[in-house]
């Protein structure tokens, strides 16, 4: 059963700590995207990439995010130093490397995120 | 810029009553245009899609959206809704470079 899955899905953290957050791509899958979604402003697009190389990052506040991808299976997102309004649920989602013929984005449960 | 507005947050709706939501999109360009679902504590599953062709376009679970390029809007519609439709449902749009970017919601509640 091919799914995305993200880890952790579940994080509590204080402010100022460094939070990583990992996200495994359906096999195969060369685009990745990490939204980040709060009641606020709804599904906002942090980054994407495709073939492991960032498209567009201009979503992230970049003195404090960094988004990469290591390898094919494995992209990640981090916080250093998080803060209390970074407290969302960030969804990772990856597609097939031609959006514009199957259209499908595939998305994994989330990872809550609390800043206290 | 791309850009999606779905301006109703919440839509109550009674149980085989049928359903509208609304969707505009901004796209200087032919849109690429999806219906996902989200239901509580769960990602976001494809609902149907638009790329070319037949305007009004059939998805899963009942639903259908019509692409009005006119009024750039893409609307989903459902016949007659059950309870398990309770959900929140997006609206997005595939731009340059592959962006995907999507609304900010409408939480749909199903009243008996």
């Amino acid at each position: 059963d091919a799914r995305v899955t993200q880890t952790p899905r579940d994080k509590v953290t204080e402010m100022g700590q460094e939070v990583t957050m990992r996200c495994q791509p359906i096999l195969g899958h060369n685009t990745v995207f990490w939204y980040r979604q709060t009641m606020k402003q709804g599904l906002e697009l942090l980054a994407y990439f495709r073939n492991r190389a960032p498209l567009d990052d201009s979503g992230m506040p970049k003195d404090r995010f960094s988004a990469e991808m290591p390898d094919a299976t494995l992209a990640t997102l981090k916080i250093q130093p998080s803060e209390p309004r970074d407290s969302a649920v960030y969804f990772c989602a990856s597609g097939t490397g031609d959006l514009l013929n199957t259209g499908e984005l595939f998305f994994g449960e989330g990872s809550r995120l609390t800043v206290l | 810029a791309q850009s999606v507005t779905q301006p109703d947050i919440h839509i109550t709706v009674s149980e085989g009553a049928s359903l509208e939501l609304r969707c505009n999109y901004s796209y200087g360009a032919t849109p690429y245009l999806f219906w996902y679902v989200q239901s509580p504590g769960q990602g976001l599953q494809l609902l149907l899609k638009y790329f070319s062709g037949d305007t009004l376009v059939q998805g899963i679970k009942g639903f259908e959206a019509e692409f009005k390029r006119s009024q750039s809007s893409f609307n989903l519609r459902k016949p007659s809704v059950h309870w398990s439709d309770a959900a929140e449902y997006f609206c997005a749009v595939l731009g340059g470079y592959q962006k995907v970017t999507f609304g900010t919601g409408t939480k749909l509640q199903v009243i008996p």
